[in-house]
Order: C-alpha cells, then structure tokens, then sequence
C-alpha cells in the first residue's frame, strides 16, 4: 500500500509568483486535506477536497485555492505569493465515509521559501 | 471556534523515564476527537494515540496513555519508558464532525529530547 506522496520536496519561489504543490493520496482515500506549518508552529489548515469538491476552509485568503482529481490526488495552488507563505505544506488523505472520523494520514510535505 | 494550547514548549526526559506532555482544549463541540500527533525530525507527521470525546476510559497505545479530564478540557499524553526513538515535535489537535469534518486544530507542539 503505497503512502501519501509530495511533491516536490523543496521550493524556492520569489515574490508575486505563482507556485502549485502537488499531492498523491493513499490508496483507497477519497479525501485530501491541506495544512501550512510555519516555522516552530503547529499545521493550520487550509482547506479539504472530498470528491472533488471543498469541503471546508480554513482562515486562509482567496489566493490559496486547489483542485482534486478523480483518482483523488490533489494540487494546492498559491497566487502572489508573499515571504509569509515561507512554510512547510502538509498535506494528508482519509477515507470518508459517513459521518464518522477516519484517520487522515500526511505526507512529507513541501518546503516552500519565498524570497 | 476550536482551540488547543500546550503550554511547554521544550521538554527533555532521560531514556527509560517517563515524561507527561500537556494539552488543554477548548470546543464547543460535542461530538469531537483528540489526538497527539509526532514529528520526528525527517518531518512526516504520524498518529500517535486519539481519544473519542464520548469515550470515559482513557486510550492506550503501547508506551503511550493519555489522561483525558473533560470537564477541564485537558488531554495529557504520558510516554512510558522513553526511547531515543520518542525524540520528536509532539503536537495536540482536536477535530469535530461538524464541517469538514476532520479538519484538525494543532497545538504549537512541544519539542521532546530523549537523552541517553
């Protein structure tokens, strides 16, 4: 069973440009979650794709936004981008079925740094 | 809104001991989730113990209890005979089935140094 995969490993970006994160979800998971982790702070989430659509948002601008595909991969894409958006980028699958909690297993993430 | 706090930052543990990391909550929520989470130094977060709001008896996993007080909203995670391997970023978070369900609020986290 192949694990939750990032990509890439590392990024470095200038002001203003654009930059997508891609995510390859566990085997068998129909949901993709998305979380910032600044440097020395806990994940924040940004948001959360369940086939294919987002379902819930974090405090996070417009400029963050993402897609899910059908075979539940996903992609978190960041318009002008700022030195804040510096951070490691979680994401993590689950399966979702019914109104239960499923375990959300993450990924490596993606350093992201912005000059 | 859902908040977690852990109010130590740094905590050190020599091997074979036992260390208590704390976690306090707050939700209005009634149907919710609690979790420690690890991240060793390689990164990738990993699910360490969860905790069923409605459940009274406390989880166990191995070397890992917590101590779950609801009407105080705290959630202590007790590492029993310390490993090098245990030297992590060790994160609190709380999740609800309201939402997104499973959108999960961290903690800052607590770095712990296991020392030989």
């Amino acid at each position: 069973e192949t694990g939750v995969t990032q990509s890439p490993t590392h990024l470095i970006k200038t002001r203003g440009q654009q930059v997508t994160l891609r995510c390859s979800s566990q085997s068998g998971h129909n949901t993709v979650s998305w979380y910032q982790q600044a440097l020395g702070q806990g994940p924040q989430f940004i948001f959360q794709y369940y086939r294919e659509e987002e379902n819930g948002r974090g405090n996070f601008p417009p400029r963050f936004s993402g897609l899910q595909f059908p075979n539940y991969s996903s992609e978190l894409n960041v318009n002008a981008l700022e030195l804040d958006d510096s951070a490691l980028y979680l994401c993590a699958s689950s399966f979702r079925l019914g109104p239960i909690y499923n375990e959300q297993f993450f990924g490596p993430g993606t350093r992201l740094t912005v000059l | 809104a859902q908040t977690v706090t852990q109010s130590q930052p740094e905590m050190s543990v020599q091997e074979a001991e036992t260390v208590t990391l704390s976690c306090t909550y707050d939700t209005s929520e009634n149907n919710y989730y609690l979790f420690w989470y690890k991240q060793p130094p390689s990164r990738q977060m990993i699910l360490v113990i969860r905790q069923e709001a409605y459940k009274q008896q406390n989880a166990t996993e191995n070397r890992f209890s917590v101590n779950f007080q609801k009407a105080a909203k705290s959630f202590s995670l007790k590492i029993s005979d310390s490993q090098l391997g245990d030297t992590a970023m060790y994160f609190c978070a709380s999740a609800s089935l309201g939402g997104s369900q499973g959108n999960l609020i961290f903690g800052k986290g607590t770095k712990l140094s296991v020392k030989p």
